[in-house]
Parts: structure tokens; sequence; C-alpha cells
């Protein structure tokens, strides 16, 4: 069972330029949900969605895109990368809005 | 803005020491989970308390949900190396079936 897995791991990016985050679960998870945290914080929310098909935007969601064709897939999308984006990307999943997330390992993003 | 608020933000303690976190909602949760994410690494879930006034342990480690279901705390009793992380609370506010994350509190420990 892989659970929540994200590709790549570690990316650098220059500014201006776009790139797409992935995540997939294999839980059979309806709630998936994308989150940053700078160093030495806390947990961001970025986007969430409650089933294929359906998102919905987080605390901050500015700079974002996301889509959920599947219920197994929710890729994050950055259009125009900002030095300020430069974060760890977690994605998590849950089978409810209220029960225990799990996590990936993360995506640590540099843009330069 | 932050309705789960999560202190303290920092602990330093000596190994053996025992630890301390709270977590305080200014409404009501419907259930409340705690997580644990070692340096450098992604949360990980621990435990879950529903009903008011509930007390959970998992060895050293002992949760509590207050009567009002506005608070919590997780408890260490004599820590050691490997306790060293930033400890998570989330919340559900009441019954929204979303969860809340608090700021957490990050760990530190002496050997």
């Amino acid at each position: 069972n892989a659970g929540v897995t994200q590709t790549p791991k570690f990316r650098i990016l220059k500014i201006g330029q776009s790139m797409t985050l992935q995540c997939t679960q294999d839980m059979n998870h309806n709630y998936m949900y994308w989150y940053r945290q700078d160093p030495g914080m806390g947990l961001k929310l970025i986007y969430y969605s409650v089933g294929a098909g359906i998102t919905d935007k987080g605390e901050v969601p500015n700079g974002y895109n996301v889509s959920r064709s599947t219920t197994e897939d929710f890729p994050l999308r950055l259009e125009l990368a900002a030095p300020s984006q430069t974060s760890v990307y977690f994605c998590a999943s849950s089978y409810t809005g209220n029960q225990p997330q799990h996590f990936g390992d993360g995506t640590r993003l540099s843009i330069l | 803005g932050q309705q789960v608020m999560q202190i303290p933000q920092y602990q330093h303690v000596q190994e053996g020491e025992d630890f301390t976190t709270y977590c305080n909602s200014s409404t009501t949760l419907s259930n409340i989970q705690w997580y644990k994410q070692r340096p450098g690494g992604h949360p990980v879930f621990l435990i879950q308390l529903v009903k008011s006034g509930e007390v959970k342990k998992q060895k050293r480690l002992t949760f509590q949900f207050g009567e009002a279901k506005k608070n919590s705390s997780l408890h260490i009793t004599a820590t050691q190396t490997t306790d060293v992380g930033t400890y998570f609370c989330a919340g559900d506010l009441q019954g929204a079936q979303k969860l809340v994350f608090g700021q957490g509190t990050r760990l530190t420990i002496n050997p």
C-alpha cells in the first residue's frame, strides 16, 4: 500500500516558470488537500477537494491552481513561479473531512 | 484567521524532563487530532479524541480532550531524543467536516 505519493521530491525553478506538483493516493479517499509549510512554520492550506470534480480554496490559494479529475489524483499547478512560493508542499488525503489525514513525503521547491 | 491556537510555539527540554503542549479553540470541536512531524519529515497522525473529557495514552504520551471540547493537551513523560519534532493539533470546528491545524509546537531536546 503506497498511501500518498508525491512527485517530484525536490525541484528548483526560475522565477516565472511553471510546473505541476503531482499527488496520487491509493486509499480511495474522497478528500484531498494541498498544504505549504515554510521553514519553521505551520501548515497552510492551499486548496482542497471533497471528491472528483470538486475543488475549493483554502487559506492561501493565490498563485496556484488545482484539478481533480479522478479520485486518485490531485495535481497542484504553479503558473508563474515567484520567490515567495519557495516552500515545502505536502499533499494529504482523508476518507471524510474530519477523519485523520495521511500525508505524502512532500515536495521541496525552491524558486530562484 | 487562526481558529485553533497552540502553545507554546517552541519548547526546549533536557532529556528526561516532561513536556506539554496545549491546543485551544474558541468554538466547540467535534473531534481533535494530534500529529507529529519529525525534522525533515511529514506530519504523521498520532491519535484522535472525540468524547468530552477523554484521556488516551500511548506509552509515555497522554492526550486529553477538555470537558467543554474546546481544548486539548499532549503530555510527554520523561522525554527521549526520539520525541524531537513538531507536534500539531487539528480540530474539526463544530462538525464542519474540515480540520483546522494549530501552528504546532516545536520540541527540541538536550541529550
